[in-house]
């Protein structure tokens, strides 16, 4: 499985774009890029998943460049409840037992 | 969308009882679901995946017979920690795909389980 590593930490402003970039120099043709954020005591919560190139949907998009060695979440306008951890995962999705290991993930603060 | 469900949300154990966990995809099949346990202020590691009908597939490191897996439908898999102790005290979270939708759907994760031994 692809190891991904992202910054530990972010901080941004309400109102700023956020940008989280995920390096996953291993991942295999078949593997997937999906990005989950998490809030205290719940279950991580899916945002978008791609392939390559870019993909936007009503909460994020996602730049995959050509060699998909990395990937960029980003978040437009954040407010103060997208504070939260947000995690890089990248793994086989069309496989059933498609496991997907989590990283160290990346705490974006928002402040007021 | 697809939603997993997991209870209880949480639980309160005395060390030495058992404590079992469900969790239910509850609009969709799920042939496989994987579980993961979360320290504070840690990421989630994966325990094993449990698959329907067999023997679960644990990670290096974590003992079968303390966490015992059953995945006897396709909607239900239950996690029981045997003779809890105040080390397994943690936030358990199952997920699982509904590939139903199509390949390469992502996992969708139940709320989690937050256990307490004392």
């Amino acid at each position: 499985l692809a190891k991904t590593t992202q910054p530990i930490s972010m901080d941004s402003y309400e109102g700023q774009e956020v940008n989280i970039t995920c390096s996953h120099n291993n991942i295999a043709t078949n593997d997937y890029i999906t990005w989950y954020q998490q809030f205290p005591s719940q279950g991580p919560r899916f945002i978008i998943q791609g392939y390559k190139t870019k993909v936007t949907n009503e909460v994020a998009s996602l730049f995959i460049p050509a060699d998909r060695k990395s990937s960029t979440l980003s978040l437009p306008r954040v407010s103060l409840s997208d504070t939260a951890v947000y995690y890089c995962l990248v793994g086989e999705g069309s496989s059933n037992t498609g496991k997907l290991i989590f990283g160290q993930g990346t705490t974006l603060q928002v402040k007021p | 969308g697809a939603v997993v469900s997991q209870h209880p949300s949480w639980v309160i154990c005395k060390s030495g009882t058992s404590v079992k966990i469900e969790c239910r995809s509850l609009d969709f099949q799920a042939t496989t679901m994987f579980w993961y346990r979360q320290f504070p202020k840690q990421s989630l590691m994966l325990m094993a995946t449990s698959n329907e009908g067999s023997k679960a597939t644990y990670e290096q490191g974590v003992e079968k017979d303390k966490f015992l897996i059953n995945h006897a439908s396709l909607t239900l898999s239950t996690l029981t920690v045997t003779s809890a102790h105040p080390e397994d005290s943690s936030f358990y979270i199952c997920s699982a795909r509904d590939l139903s939708v199509g390949p390469n759907s992502p996992l969708h994760f139940g709320n989690g389980t937050r256990l307490t031994v004392t």
